[in-house]
């Protein structure tokens, strides 16, 4: 059973940078498929963020390209979000999720996890 | 971008009823076409993918249906824990975009 946890600090503070990572368990991240990060504002709806392959590849958001950093820890089974020069816009739940091999859509996600943004 | 819009934003309905839910695409789609169950509290869940296809686990009164702009998910006979928010998404571009929900409410 594939499973997948957030973890990082709760409370970042104004122009910080956001950093949270995704435990995957129960399936290789060396696999065919892509893994995402993906947000929602409190009450809103939800935004893609980007997404990583085991080897590196990613790809981001363009309105999140220039803050936005996904890395991978193959080793640890691990994948990981940076989100620069945050502000209270960025306050959200951030979810990290598996990407389906029939096309950039999740089939497995995290619980996720909320990022407040404040001094 | 893809801009999705999901109508209507919120559905009263009582169990057993058969719901239909809309979405449309500011441009076509092809088949790539999904959509999510999201309870409160809750990360969403994988319902339908590929407009049609019933992903893992997904009880058969769930269908979908629709192509190029036009969408729609069906609940055959609606349960009690059926009662969430439902989003669509396109993965057809990249950003992939969600719909902003329908709410799916006891009436």
């Amino acid at each position: 059973q594939v499973q997948l946890q957030e973890s990082g600090p709760g409370l970042v503070k104004p122009s910080d940078t956001l950093s949270l990572t995704c435990a995957v368990s129960g399936y290789p991240i060396r696999s065919s498929n892509w893994w995402g990060w993906i947000r929602q504002p409190p009450g809103k709806g939800l935004e893609w963020i980007g997404y990583i392959y085991y080897t590196g590849s990613n790809n981001y958001h363009p309105s999140l390209q220039s803050r936005v950093t996904v890395s991978v820890d193959a080793s640890r089974n691990q994948f990981s979000l940076k989100l620069s020069s945050v502000t209270a816009v960025d306050t959200a739940v951030y979810y990290c999720a598996r990407i389906s091999n029939a096309g950039v859509l999740l089939d497995y996600w995290g619980h996720g996890t909320l990022v407040t943004v404040s001094s | 971008e893809i801009v999705m819009t999901q109508s209507p934003a919120t559905l009263s309905v009582s169990p057993g009823e058969r719901v239909t839910l809309s979405c449309r695409a500011s441009q076509s789609l092809s088949s790539n076409l999904a959509w999510y169950q999201q309870k409160f509290g809750q990360a969403p869940r994988l319902l339908i993918y590929g407009v049609s296809t019933r992903a893992t686990g997904i009880p058969a009164r769930f269908s979908g249906s629709g192509s190029g702009t036009e969408f729609t998910l069906t609940i055959s006979r609606l349960q009690s824990e059926d009662f969430a928010v439902y989003y669509c998404q396109q993965y057809n571009n990249w950003p992939g975009t969600f719909g902003q929900g329908t709410k799916v409410e006891i009436k």
